[in-house]
């Protein structure tokens, strides 16, 4: 089973370019997630969506803005990167109704490099 | 708002050592409490889980009890391994939030032979 796939690994921006992270699962979870994973800070969510169609701000959406192309695809784009926005991204999702909807499942991350 | 607090690393231990990463939180209500676990290159991987007062969750050897009084979810190993050597992260889902969970910093654990 693939899980969450997560594409990039590894990305190098410049100061005002533009990329979009890609995730995909495969699961037929319902809800998916963006967090961004900095040292010493843990996990910050920034952006959510809770079903196909609907997508929501969570702790730190400033930068972001993000598409629930279908059930099984998250993404999250980066306009104009900046320095701020150097940090390791994961996507996440979580089960049906009912079905361990409290258990998150991780991709293995996207590190991206604001230079 | 709800926040999780925990004891910064990075913890180093010996093979066979006693284990226990402390977690505080502060949630309204009665949240469910999480640990998850990253292994290097790795996503987080739900270890643990309790849902009410009183509970204990376990996996793997690891044990964690949801203490209401105290507010806490720390984690315990009786006998650590070098696999065991990842961040371990402490976090909460309040009842109004959702499948939204918040994170502790993470904890660093490195196991020597």
């Amino acid at each position: 089973n693939a899980g969450v796939t997560q594409t990039p690994k590894f990305q190098v921006l410049k100061t005002g370019q533009s990329m979009t992270l890609q995730c995909a699962q495969d699961m037929n979870h319902n809800s998916m997630y963006w967090y961004r994973q900095d040292p010493g800070m843990g996990l910050r969510l920034i952006y959510y969506s809770a079903s196909e169609g609907t997508t929501d701000k969570g702790e730190v959406p400033n930068g972001y803005n993000v598409s629930r192309l279908n059930k099984r695809e998250f993404s999250l784009r980066l306009e104009s990167a900046a320095p701020s926005q150097t940090s390791v991204y994961f996507c996440a999702s979580s089960g049906r109704q009912g079905v361990d909807e409290e258990k998150l499942f991780f991709g293995s991350g996207t590190q991206l490099s604001v230079l | 708002g709800d926040s999780v607090t925990q004891m910064e690393g990075p913890v180093t231990l010996s093979e066979e050592a006693f284990l226990t990463i402390n977690c505080t939180y502060t949630a309204t209500g009665y949240p469910s409490l999480f640990w998850y676990v990253q292994y290097p290159g790795e996503g987080l991987q739900l270890l643990l889980k309790a849902t009410k007062a009183d509970d204990k969750g376990s996996n793997k050897g690891f044990e964690a009890t949801y203490r209401k009084e105290t507010t806490s979810f720390h984690l315990e190993k009786g006998s650590v391994q070098v696999s065991d050597s990842a961040v371990y992260f402490c976090a909460l889902r309040g009842r109004n939030a959702g499948n939204m969970l918040t994170f502790g910093g993470g904890t660093r654990l490195m196991v020597k032979p």
